[in-house]
């Protein structure tokens, strides 16, 4: 069985520093791997997926996420916060293969930028 | 906008009472996931379906929960006899399928609160 967890239930940081949100998977294969963030009332968009090409994945609003193995990580980072950012962080797996792709998702980290 | 769309966005009912909720995929996505998102918590996985075939359920969808996708389209989640821990936002969300990995996407979302 997969899971996903995510360490930081809320992380808070200043206008133009970095963004680390960290996220740690348990499979018995690399999974698949993704981000999607949540604005208030709103549903999940995607933000960057790996799927076993390139190890540093580039997203969307400047986001990036490195997989690592070794680790069993992949930790999303942005170099410098910006107060749109302010929102929740889901990272969710979903099965190699075409197995329904049905996503195991961590718990979030609500990130909150500070001016 | 040709996006996922879920209906209704609220729905508040009484103890017992049934509910049902809609979902319409985007239109050439012949896969279609419901997830129930309690506040605080990541999304969970209840059922999804390719086209009008339900193949796979989570042991979270109990016997009183049960969606159709009658015509491989738009599909409906009916729960009955509603429970206080009903209460949460349920996810609609469509991909299409194949062998490589296709990204969901999400609707809405439809708040279920039960007083």
């Amino acid at each position: 069985a997969q899971s996903v967890t995510q360490l930081g239930s809320h992380v808070s940081v200043s206008e133009g520093a970095l963004v680390l949100l960290r996220c740690n998977y348990s499979s018995s294969v690399p999974p698949y791997l993704f981000w999607y963030v949540q604005y208030p009332n709103q549903g999940l968009q995607l933000l960057l997926k790996y799927t076993s090409a390139a190890t540093l994945v580039k997203g969307i609003n400047g986001f990036e996420a490195e997989f690592k193995k070794s680790e069993t990580s992949f930790h999303l980072t942005k170099p410098s916060a910006h107060m749109s950012d302010a929102a929740e962080y889901f990272c969710a797996v979903s099965p190699y293969g075409d197995a329904g792709n049905m996503l195991t998702f961590g718990g979030g980290t609500r990130l909150m930028v500070k001016p | 906008d040709t996006g996922v769309s879920q209906d209704p966005r609220h729905k508040i009912t009484k103890r017992g009472q049934n509910v049902t909720f809609r979902c319409d995929p985007i239109s050439e996505h012949n896969r279609l996931y419901w997830y129930r998102q309690t506040l605080g918590q990541g999304p969970e996985f209840l059922t999804y379906f390719q086209n009008e075939a339900q193949l796979e359920k989570s042991r979270l969808l109990s016997d009183r929960f049960s969606a159709e996708r009658p015509k491989g389209s738009f599909s409906t989640l009916e729960i009955q006899r509603t429970e206080q821990g009903d209460s949460a936002m349920y996810l609609c969300a469509s991909s299409p399928a194949g062998r490589t990995l296709n990204e969901q996407f999400f609707g809405p979302g439809t708040r279920l609160t039960v007083l």
